[in-house]
């Protein structure tokens, strides 16, 4: 059974940098072909892809944020981890893990909001 | 980018047929294989994978979703209606980084 959970700050102030866990199971980050992706959605509004990181490190990033992320495993611990620098209230959404592979985000967390405020 | 559009709602009665289109600015298809995915959100729900690769029901997934469409113009088709299925529905595209989303469509009961 593949399950994944995010965690995070909750809440943080404008120009702090948001730092994003994705805790998983019922696969692994070692095996070929596997991967996790980060989508976020601000309240009311629709989905924004921002990162995927592969089983062999590979890693895509949204050219919209510019520099400002950085995606990461601990494939020991089947976690993928997300960090978005000098965050402003625009970065105010849920954040969500998925699982992709064979099939796109096929399986996704529950979401973790992010508030931005000061 | 590749740029999906999708109607912004679309409503229709409990029993019939929902058909929701989406439009993407270049072709998503690669060697005979569509790379558009298609997701239902419920509120205060995440998205769940309905229909991958253009056609393709996702686990678990009732049969009365289906999937089609080719190169830039893709349909999703809810046949019959349920009330269960008031939600609104994603598209999504695989081919090229950056991977984009639809707008979305709320479906909405007559």
């Amino acid at each position: 059974q593949v399950t994944l959970k995010e965690s995070g700050p909750g809440i943080l102030q404008p120009s702090q940098t948001l730092s994003l866990t994705c805790t998983f199971s019922g696969f692994s980050l070692s095996t070929y072909g596997m991967g996790v992706g980060w989508i976020r959605q601000p309240s009311g509004k629709g989905l924004e892809w921002l990162a995927n990181i592969w089983w062999d490190d590979d890693k895509y990033y949204n050219p919209s944020l510019k520099n400002r992320l950085t995606i990461s495993k601990d494939t020991s611990n089947n976690q993928a981890f997300l960090k978005i620098t000098n965050v402003d209230t625009a970065d105010t959404a849920t954040y969500y893990c998925a699982r992709i592979g064979e099939i796109p985000f096929a399986y996704w967390g529950q979401g973790t909001l992010v508030t931005v405020s000061s | 980018d590749i740029v999906l559009t999708q109607s912004p709602a679309l409503a229709v009665s409990l029993e019939q047929r929902a058909t929701i289109s989406c439009k993407t600015s270049q072709n998503v298809d690669n060697y005979g294989i569509s790379y558009m995915h298609w997701y239902q959100q419920k509120p205060g729900q995440q998205p769940k994978l309905l229909i991958y690769e253009g056609s393709n029901l996702a686990s678990g997934i009732p049969a009365r979703f289906s999937g089609s469409g080719s190169g830039t113009d893709f349909t999703l088709t809810i046949d019959p209606v349920e009330a269960d299925d008031i939600a609104t529905y994603y598209c999504q595209q695989s081919k090229d980084y950056p991977l984009t989303f639809g707008s979305g469509t709320k479906l909405e009961i007559k």
